[in-house]
């Protein structure tokens, strides 16, 4: 089956930290693959996708890469700042079934 | 554009009661989700639509119907509330097959 696995919180850093949030992933087929943050009291929002093996998602300074050889999609940022304290979820799709990790909360101290 | 709205944002019932979540979107979009998010948990997909007329279980869709009578509209029905079924409910859409995912703000539901 399909299914995500990525790394348990929470995670606290400094501002200007190097962040990494590890995921993996099983599929049966040819999964997108995505990044989503939530903010407090409020819905997902798309942060970044890949759709095909060895693509860059990026955005606002995150950026993850599709390893088809590890099926692994991991979140990188070079500079965290405050603003970016939240939960963040790695989700594949394949066809109409779309699968999220358990999110990952990220707090970041000034 | 409002988006995806979702109403109520907060209920609480009584094990047994019924209840509609209702989702509507202006974007015109074909799919339409809803997922279930439980304490510490990622999202478990219930239901999903690919167009008007159109439904089809996802992971985790006992205890819950829904309908999607026109493109706007895709409300989630709980028949018999369990506690089991406290969870903050998101709904989402998309415009195609491989697009992203716009999810609206959430409706958070107590079943005591």
């Amino acid at each position: 089956g399909n299914s995500v696995t990525q790394m348990e919180g929470p995670v606290t850093l400094s501002e200007e930290a190097f962040l990494t949030i590890n995921c993996t992933y099983t599929a049966t087929g040819y999964p997108s693959l995505f990044w989503y943050v939530q903010y407090p009291g409020e819905g997902l929002q798309l942060l970044l996708k890949a759709t095909k093996a060895d693509d860059k998602g990026s955005n606002k300074g995150f950026e993850a890469t599709y390893r088809k050889e590890t099926t692994s999609f991991h979140l990188e940022k070079g500079s965290v700042q405050v603003s970016d304290s939240a939960v963040y979820f790695c989700a594949l799709r394949v066809g109409n079934d779309m699968r999220f990790g358990a999110g990952t909360r990220l707090t970041v101290k000034p | 554009n409002a988006g995806v709205t979702q109403t109520p944002k907060f209920r609480i019932l009584k094990i047994g009661q019924s209840m509609t979540l209702q989702c509507t979107q202006d974007m015109n979009h074909n799919y339409m989700y809803w997922y279930r998010q439980d304490p510490g948990m990622g999202l478990k997909l219930i239901y999903y639509s690919v167009g008007a007329g159109i439904t089809d279980k996802g992971e985790v869709p006992n205890g819950y119907n829904v309908s999607r009578s026109t493109t706007e509209d895709f409300p989630l029905r709980l028949e018999l509330a369990a506690p089991s079924q406290t969870s903050v409910y998101f709904c989402a859409n998309q415009k195609g097959t491989t697009d992203t995912q716009y999810f609206g703000p959430g409706t958070r539901l107590t079943v005591l």
